[in-house]
């Protein structure tokens, strides 16, 4: 069965700050697609970035970016120039593949980050 | 217009009540999920439609029942209603499709918070 790990229960930054969110996950599938999900306080879940397990460029979006290596079955998210908003919990998810058009997304325990004024 | 929409937002209820949340989404997805997530902000998923159709059922017991009358529409009646169902429960959808394929990404509604007393 796939398990997806974040070590980091808790984590803090200052403003404009880079700050890196772990994550990492254990699987025998070779496709497989891998997601960070962001959570504020509204408690809304927002795709933040993805990454498909076939593609070795680091998927990028705006301030966020991921490293993802396969092989250590690691999948870390970087926030450049962190803003307030960006505080929030922060998921990372496997996805897997069921078939069809169906797939289910596999949550690790989540992020709390808190970006500091 | 919100994507996904979840009603209602906050339900308090007695135990052994019988309560239904209601999901639409409006993006024309064929593919829709229920996901809990408990007290420690663990989301796991519990169910998924696909055109109406049950693809996944994890071992989620038999006092809930998803129900889909149409591929916009997925409800979720709660029989019986125990404090352990306390949580916040969010439907998702996505369009499915192939392996490598953005439609693949689940969109969230902003979830019910549900408080069993």
């Amino acid at each position: 069965a796939q398990t997806v790990t974040q070590s980091q229960p808790e984590m803090s930054v200052q403003e404009a700050e880079t700050v890196t969110l772990s994550c990492t996950y254990d699987t025998s599938e070779n496709n497989y697609y891998l997601f960070w999900y962001k959570q504020p306080p509204s408690r809304q879940m927002i795709l933040v970035i993805r990454q498909e397990a076939y593609k070795q460029q680091n998927a990028t979006e705006n301030r966020f970016s991921v490293n993802f290596q396969k092989a250590a079955k690691s999948f870390s998210l970087k926030i450049s120039d962190s803003q307030l908003g960006d505080t929030a919990m922060y998921f990372c998810a496997f996805m897997k593949l069921i078939g069809g058009a169906t797939n289910k997304l596999i949550f690790g325990t989540g992020t709390l980050l808190a970006v500091q004024p | 217009d919100t994507a996904v929409s979840q009603t209602p937002k906050y339900l308090v209820t007695q135990m052994g009540n019988d309560k239904s949340i209601k999901c639409e989404q409006n993006l024309g997805h064929d593919t829709m999920y229920w996901y809990k997530q408990d007290s420690k902000k663990f989301l796991k998923i519990m169910f998924s439609y696909n055109n109406k159709e049950l693809i996944i059922n994890e071992t989620v017991p038999n006092r809930f029942s998803p129900k889909s009358p149409d591929k916009a529409h997925l409800n979720l009646h709660i029989n019986s209603l125990e404090l352990g169902d306390s949580a916040v429960y969010f439907c998702a959808s996505s369009q499915g499709g192939l392996v490598r394929d953005r439609k693949n990404i689940q969109y969230f509604g902003a979830g019910t918070r549900l408080s069993v007393l």
